[in-house]
């Protein structure tokens, strides 16, 4: 079964605590990305991925960092959270094929950060 | 600049007529339009999408229609389910860029009446 999963799905921290969120895919996906969804503000890309080793910058990177190591995982790295990184964060993978772009979410994990 | 825009935060239909939700973009790079489908505490799942050498894509109950000129899509659903009611996000992409990136609407929720 294709999947997307993310731990934690909940999380409770502190201002400058650092913590990970890891991502894994099972479709052997080149591309990979994090979102962050906050209410009236729709998905926002974070970072993407295109390929190991290859990240780059989304729309709000800011606070945020990412690695590629390996294919099938994208962790989300807050090095010192703040509050206005509670939100709800969503990572995805993709590939482009025969009939059209495919894209797989994991489930969330939603963020508190007091 | 927001350039995926649903204007309609919420939507409400009776079960068994038709849900029309609309989505505009401004971007005229963008050639690849899909539709997700979000319930409360799960990640978006993908519904359908369309390419912009078509102006309609039908799967089941699930209708896109693309009109490039007026830079405006609508997803049909006949007839609607009480199980329907989620928020939908309209995204769009440029399948001849560099990466797979969505760019989302802030959504709309669709409420199906029994």
């Amino acid at each position: 079964e294709a999947q997307v999963t993310q731990n934690p799905r909940y999380l409770i921290t502190v201002t400058g605590k650092k913590l990970t969120v890891t991502c894994s895919q099972n479709m052997n996906h080149e591309y990979m990305s994090w979102y962050r969804q906050d209410p009236g503000l729709g998905l926002r890309q974070i970072y993407y991925s295109m390929n190991v080793e290859v990240t780059d910058k989304g729309d709000v990177p800011e606070g945020y960092k990412v690695s590629r190591k390996e294919k099938r995982n994208f962790p989300l790295i807050l090095e010192s959270p703040s509050p206005n990184q509670t939100s709800l964060y969503f990572c995805a993978s993709s590939s482009w094929g025969l009939a059209g772009m495919t894209q797989y979410f994991g489930p969330g994990t939603r963020l508190l950060v007091l | 600049d927001q350039q995926v825009k649903q204007n309609s935060p919420s939507l409400s239909v009776q079960e068994g007529r038709i849900s029309i939700l609309n989505c505009d973009y401004t971007n005229s790079m963008f050639d690849y339009f899909l539709w997700y489908k979000k319930y409360p505490a799960e990640g978006p799942t993908f519904l359908i999408s369309i390419s912009s050498i078509k102006d309609k894509n039908e799967d089941g109950r699930f209708t896109v229609f693309l009109n490039k000129s007026a830079k405006h899509l609508s997803l049909h659903i006949v007839p609607s389910q009480p199980g329907d009611s989620a928020v939908y996000f309209c995204a769009a992409t440029n399948s001849g860029g560099s990466n797979y990136k969505l760019t989302f609407g802030k959504g709309t929720l669709l409420t199906v009446n029994p």
